[in-house]
């Protein structure tokens, strides 16, 4: 079955460099979740789409920008990048806002700032 | 405001003997319960929710849920454990009065599990 795909898997950076990852949600999911995984740490909500517009927002920080295409497929841009950057980013997708159903996770696009 | 406590940093279980991994929240309505395994290096796979109903949710991997409304609890549990359900588990819920799908997670538990 078709999951949903982050890329690039890995991703290396240097501080005040633009990073971009991209999200392919399962097809007909009209959702997407972006979240932000710290080593050891619980999965941190950045900010959500539904239909193309932003649904809700965590805790993005300023220099993050995403968006969801057409396609439904999203991505989030980060800029000005910081060493505190470095984490594990994690696309989701679900049916429909609201609904009871579980998200399904990409593997997830491991961003090193140096 | 809603939470997720997951009391265990770690849970050791010798291979073969039942496992539970602790959960307990606090929502102020209805609770929507997940819980999902995290491999290393991987992403986040569900494998069971409690929306309504019965109690005792079976979910993938012959992993259970139980829902305890009165105690606020949601552990995993299964029966017998295998090496490799060694993984980092995460509790989640989500108010299902919340307007948006904003779910609530634990700190996460490791498993280990010791042949």
């Amino acid at each position: 079955a078709a999951g949903v795909i982050q890329s690039p898997r890995h991703l290396i950076k240097e501080k005040r460099e633009t990073a971009t990852l991209k999200c392919y949600p399962i097809p007909r999911h009209d959702t997407v979740y972006w979240y932000q995984q710290g080593p050891g740490q619980d999965p941190q909500f950045l900010i959500s789409f539904y239909e193309k517009m932003q649904s809700d927002k965590g805790s993005i920080p300023d220099r993050f920008s995403a968006q969801q295409f057409s396609d439904y497929h999203s991505e989030l841009n980060m800029s000005s990048l910081e060493l505190g950057d470095s984490a594990l980013y994690f696309c989701a997708s679900s049916l429909g806002l609201g609904n009871t159903g579980e998200l399904f996770f990409g593997e997830g696009s491991r961003l090193t700032v140096l | 405001a809603q939470s997720v406590a997951q009391p265990e940093d770690q849970v050791n279980v010798a291979e073969g003997n039942p496992l539970t991994v602790k959960c307990t929240y606090s929502v102020s309505g209805n609770p929507y319960l997940f819980w999902y395994v995290q491999y290393p290096n991987r992403g986040l796979q569900f494998l069971l929710k409690y929306i309504t109903g019965d109690n005792l949710v079976k979910g993938s991997y012959g992993f259970e849920a139980e829902f305890n409304k009165s105690q606020t609890s949601f552990h995993l549990k299964k029966p017998s454990a295998l090496v490799s359900d060694s993984a980092l588990y995460f509790c989640a819920v989500r108010d299902a009065g919340d307007s948006n799908y904003q779910l609530i997670w634990g700190a996460g538990t490791k498993l280990i599990i010791k042949p």
